[in-house]
């Protein structure tokens, strides 16, 4: 069964609405999590790194003030997008792994339609 | 910048046939290297995951190789099934302790026909 827990699965909304998107571990605890964004026909691209109790790391060309990222438990990171544009419209992902050596495990991703 | 490239970028062949995946990454001091499966509108299934130290792991009728030195990793999929269509993503890391994601390929959308 899924490990990993993504919620929503689809969010469609007008320009100006900001959107959270909350990814959780279900069985066990993620002192880092990872968020991703994939456009259409392309590769994942990692957006940011959630570190429970301490402020993300985002990768370079990604807004921070933008994608504000919050991981206050070490089950939970929530990914909000302000004041979303068609722009930001995607398919946003979470990850997180048990253990260096192991897998990372999926959420089932979010896809974002901002109109 | 790492780069992680996937050939082919699409492939369509009969069901029963055996095929082979190829990837292949910029800097070969990953960590770990991993092959996933993805379903059209949906997230990630890990298949295999391959520690920098080992050459191949299997699963079933998988089987993902690792040449580090090369930096190559190739994923080979034996009598396939209409079931195995869906786009295969490799991605790899380069750090041990979990603090850095995943640089992925941009994946090869693999069609099994009836």
């Amino acid at each position: 069964g899924a490990v990993v827990s993504q919620h929503p699965s689809w969010v469609i909304c007008k320009s100006g609405t900001s959107v959270k998107i909350e990814c959780r571990s279900l069985d066990f605890q993620a002192t880092t999590m990872f968020w991703y964004r994939q456009f259409p026909k392309q590769s994942l691209m990692l957006m940011a790194t959630s570190n429970e109790g301490s402020k993300a790391t985002y990768e370079q060309g990604v807004e921070k003030d933008k994608f504000l990222i919050n991981h206050a438990s070490l089950t939970l990171s929530t990914l909000t997008v302000t004041s979303a544009h068609p722009e930001d419209s995607s398919f946003y992902i979470c990850s997180a792994g048990r253990q260096s050596n192991q897998p990372q495990h999926f959420g089932d991703g979010t896809r974002l339609s901002i109109l | 910048k790492q780069e992680v490239t996937q050939i082919p970028a699409a492939l369509s062949v009969p069901e029963g046939e055996n095929l082979v995946l190829n990837c292949s990454f910029t800097d070969s001091a990953i960590y770990n290297l991993q092959w996933f499966r993805q379903d059209p509108g949906k997230g990630l299934t890990s298949l295999l995951l391959i520690q920098s130290s080992q050459r191949e792991q299997t699963s079933g009728r998988l089987n993902a190789s690792l040449d580090k030195s090369s930096g190559r990793s190739t994923l080979y999929i034996a009598a396939s099934q209409p079931g195995d269509s869906a786009t295969y993503l490799c991605a790899v890391t380069y750090s041990g302790g979990g603090a850095d994601g995943l640089t992925f390929g941009k994946g090869t959308h693999l069609i099994i026909q009836p």
